[in-house]
């Protein structure tokens, strides 16, 4: 079993639609790290948070520390948002990452 | 003004070679890694370097070695490569070694055949 899980590991979805992707972890941690990984196989940092919750425009994560839990929310889902979504936590001074979450928003 | 650059984008090359891909960021940040990402998609942590020393090395055979001739720099050389060293290896850098967001190069797609 991975240290770090996310869910659903594929995601469909109609543009407009309110998309959830969650992620769960089982080791202690300092931070977490909420990527997007392109098409084209960049990756980008979209949030680091360690406690709480953060918005960037239509994107908004939360985590809850008790739980070991966090999930990133798209509101007004997009076609351009189509990636995969990686959930990353931060423990003993290096990252883990989950399996990711391929998202797919059809107009 | 790319801010985490690798070269070479691509590699292919035979088994038994040896090769080295590059890695430079203009950030000013001190901490570099190297990441790599398999057939399944699934990152791993390789190395980490903060001001030029080694502060990360995750198992990784010793065949791969990293060097960092100045904190914006930090090449991966690989020795005799194996065809399961087929990978997306990615470059990063944060500011320091604490909780700060990472920034990823492009990756470098190697394929070993």
């Amino acid at each position: 079993k991975n240290e770090v899980e996310q869910s659903p590991q594929n995601l469909t979805a109609q543009e407009g639609e309110f998309i959830t992707i969650n992620c769960s972890y089982s080791v202690g941690i300092s931070a977490l790290h909420w990527l997007q990984q392109h098409p084209g196989g960049g990756i980008v940092s979209l949030f680091m948070l360690s406690s709480g919750k953060k918005k960037h425009g239509r994107l908004i994560a939360t985590i809850n520390i008790q739980e070991k839990h966090s999930s990133l929310h798209i509101t007004a889902s997009h076609p351009r948002d189509s990636a995969v979504y990686i959930c990353a936590v931060r423990s003993s001074g290096k990252l883990i990452f989950g399996t990711g979450t391929r998202l797919q928003v059809f107009p | 003004d790319t801010a985490v650059s690798q070269t070479p984008k691509y590699l292919v090359t035979q088994m038994g070679n040896d090769k080295s891909i590059k890695c430079e960021q203009n950030l000013g940040h001190d901490t570099m890694y190297w990441y790599k990402q398999d057939s399944k998609k699934f990152l791993k942590i390789m190395f980490s370097y903060n001001n030029k020393e080694l502060i990360i090395n995750e198992t990784v055979p010793n065949r791969f070695s990293p060097k960092s001739p100045d904190k914006a720099h930090l090449n991966l050389h690989i020795n005799s490569l194996e065809l399961g060293d087929s990978a997306v290896y990615f470059c990063a850098s944060s500011h320091s070694t604490g909780d700060y967001e990472q920034y990823f190069g492009p990756g470098t797609r190697l394929t070993v055949t």
